[in-house]
């Protein structure tokens, strides 16, 4: 299975920048997505493969990389942003998420 | 406005069934593939099973196949998760989502999620 190992909990102060990273065990060539999900939701495309905006996604949300290694950026950082994002691939069999990296605003 | 309503969980003994619906409504449901992801407490999200567009094709991951039966009647816009021989681990939300086979297979969108425990 295409392991996705993403970064630890992260703590930022609104207005600020953050950046999520999600390593590949393998290629996943562009089909990395990004989804946040908030406590008690369902999980929320923001982005799809790579870099894409899903719609009525804001701005402030970004996404590049390819074959195994991707970012995901929050710029700037609102209060409301606070969730946990999964990265995703579905360039490989069977379909695997990452661990989730839980943002917390300071 | 794409809506996908999940129902049918609930509390359940190992080694019994459950049978999961997912009722979709706000898209033409029977122009996409499908999907059934899980999430036990606290965890983070695993993939269990999908579903082609006429539902001729069915995937699933290792640790479910010969137990879980995905399905679906597009007649009714209804996507389906039979499970069988029900175990601990099988504990989870299970969240019906929908595949942009244009986007490159993303799940697009996703129910709120219906609660198994798995428990005597």
């Amino acid at each position: 299975d295409t392991v996705l190992t993403q970064s630890p909990a992260l703590a930022v102060s609104p207005g600020e920048r953050v950046t999520i990273s999600c390593r590949a065990s393998e290629s996943v060539s562009t089909l990395m997505h990004w989804y946040q999900q908030k406590p008690g939701q369902q999980p929320k495309l923001l982005i799809y493969k790579a870099s894409n905006l899903a719609s009525g996604v804001p701005a402030r949300f970004s996404g590049s990389g390819s074959g195994t290694d991707f970012t995901f950026t929050i710029d700037p950082v609102e209060a409301d942003d606070i969730a946990t994002y999964y990265c995703h691939q579905s360039w490989n069999s069977p379909l695997t998420f990452g661990s989730g990296t839980k943002l917390e605003i300071k | 406005e794409v809506q996908l309503v999940e129902s049918g969980g609930g509390l359940v003994q190992p080694g019994r069934s459950l049978k999961l619906s997912c009722a979709a409504s706000g898209f033409t449901f029977s122009n996409y593939d499908m999907a059934w992801v899980r999430q036990a407490p606290t965890k983070g999200l695993e993939w269990v099973a999908s579903i082609s567009t006429g539902g001729g094709n069915t995937y699933y991951r290792d640790s479910v196949k010969g137990r879980f039966t995905i399905s679906r009647d597009n007649a009714k816009s209804t996507l389906y998760l039979q499970m069988d021989s029900l175990r601990s681990e099988d504990t989870a939300t299970y969240y019906c989502a929908r595949h942009a086979r244009v986007y490159g297979y993303v799940m697009d969108a996703w129910g709120q999620g219906a609660s198994v425990t798995v428990s005597s």
